[in-house]
């Protein structure tokens, strides 16, 4: 499957280390999504782009700054992150703004903080 | 928030046996998804239900919605190895953004 795609797929970064993550889709979606997925814990939305604006920031702490240039791009860049937050970090896209349509999930990129 | 609960969490079946996950909710739902994420993998979407009672067939995979909207369930007859992974329901908050649950995490063993 290659409708989403993410880069990179594997980061080890320490915790004065700047960096981003990149998502494409490929789908011609409006609506574009970043997820947390730790061990033990659901899924969790941190941030949600309909139609390059951003909707919903759910809580997240400001050292995660997502960036969403065009409808088909979504970053995350990444600033003096903390050991708790290694995790996969999941990029979605899906047609529908309305939050119900059905979700299409990138491969993830697995974050390692030292 | 919204909050989502799967049962079991973990269940470990031998091949040829069957696999039930539930989903419950406190509130009543609008719709309800379910993915499936293959160990190493990301989430796929499998279906999504959205009437009162409602029950829905993919090959071995059966899917139903509760008469109160509430609660959801998957049954897979006869899991086969290519069965592993772990199931998650998701549901649609009145805020406009999918929860996922708490996820079952299936094992099989030839």
């Amino acid at each position: 499957e290659t409708g989403v795609t993410q880069t990179p797929r594997h980061l080890v970064m320490g915790m004065t280390n700047k960096k981003s993550l990149k998502c494409e889709q490929h789908l011609g979606h409006n609506a574009m999504y970043w997820y947390k997925q730790s061990a033990k814990k659901p899924l969790e939305l941190m941030f949600v782009y309909n139609f390059k604006e951003q909707t919903e920031n759910n809580s997240v702490p400001s050292r995660f700054s997502p960036e969403c240039p065009n409808s088909s791009h979504l970053f995350l860049h990444l600033h003096t992150l903390q050991p708790e937050d290694s995790a996969l970090y999941l990029c979605a896209s899906s047609h529908g703004t309305s939050g119900s349509d059905e979700q299409f999930f990138g491969p993830g990129t697995r974050l390692t903080v030292l | 928030g919204q909050q989502v609960m799967q049962i079991p969490q973990y269940q470990h079946v031998q091949e040829g046996e069957d696999f039930t996950t539930y989903c419950n909710s406190s509130t009543t739902l609008s719709n309800i998804q379910w993915y499936k994420q293959r160990p190493g993998g990301h989430p796929v979407f499998l279906i999504q239900l959205v009437k009162s009672g409602e029950v829905k067939k993919q090959k071995r995979l059966t899917f139903q919605f509760g008469e109160a909207k509430k609660n959801s369930s998957l049954h897979i007859t006869a899991t086969q190895t290519t069965d592993v992974g772990t199931y998650f329901c998701a549901v649609v908050t009145g805020f406009q953004k999918l929860v996922f649950g708490t996820g079952t995490r299936l094992l099989v063993s030839p």
